[in-house]
């Protein structure tokens, strides 16, 4: 069964650093999606990307994050100046089309800031 | 945002006993409802789910039941296994189907 592939499986950033975070969605998917689950507490929504733009982001999604499909497999999302309230799991997840429909998710990055 | 919550945190079972995991939702005008399955150190799984115009839907060892009188939908597995220890997670879509809403989960163990 196709996966959604994230990588790398655990990132270990200083403090102001910028961080790139790597999914390869399901291969025939068109709708990327990245959330964010802080340790003990719920998987939060923070941005969704159709057609090389963002369709909707949360309030957590400020400046400092970006989104990119550089090239027609990765979608990444890079933070640019890290905080420690950013140490969380972070899961991208694809749908085919624009339907409302189950997403599909990958293992996630454990982006732990010192 | 919607609000989607989960009755309890904890819920340990016997393999072999059916468990249940509850779910209130606060939106009377979701009509699509997911359940996610999340083992340690993966990402959610979709398990089954369900629309407001039904109030069952059965899947392998898995049923989800609807009651939309009091915005409330629950889970329930058959045959417990310990494969099925996990975190439970239910699911609503926002109104432009951008994102979902995730519950807080209900964290399954079953005790062999």
């Amino acid at each position: 069964e196709p996966e959604v592939t994230q990588t790398p499986s655990h990132q270990v950033t200083q403090m102001g650093q910028e961080v790139i975070l790597r999914c390869v969605p399901i291969s025939n998917h068109l709708y990327f999606y990245w959330y964010r689950q802080i340790l003990g507490q719920k998987v939060e929504f923070l941005v969704s990307f159709y057609n090389n733009e963002i369709s909707e982001k949360s309030e957590i999604f400020d400046d400092q994050f970006s989104v990119e499909r550089p090239d027609g497999s990765n979608f990444t999302l890079k933070i640019r100046s890290t905080k420690l309230e950013d140490s969380a799991m972070y899961f991208c997840a694809s749908t085919l089309d624009g339907r409302v429909q189950p997403q599909h998710f990958g293992d996630g990055t454990r982006l732990s800031i010192l | 945002g919607e609000s989607v919550g989960l009755h309890l945190p904890t819920l340990s079972v016997q393999e072999g006993d059916n468990s249940i995991i509850n779910c209130a939702y606060s939106n009377s005008a979701s009509d699509y409802f997911i359940w996610y399955k999340q083992e340690s150190g993966k990402g959610p799984q979709f398990i089954i789910d369900i629309r407001s115009n039904m109030d069952k839907r059965q899947g392998q060892r898995v049923t989800v039941l609807l009651n939309k009188t009091v915005k409330h939908l629950s889970l329930q597995i058959a045959a417990t296994q310990p494969g099925d220890s996990a975190v439970y997670f239910c699911a609503e879509p926002s109104n432009t189907g951008n994102q979902f809403y995730f519950g807080t989960g209900t964290s399954l163990t079953v005790i062999p």
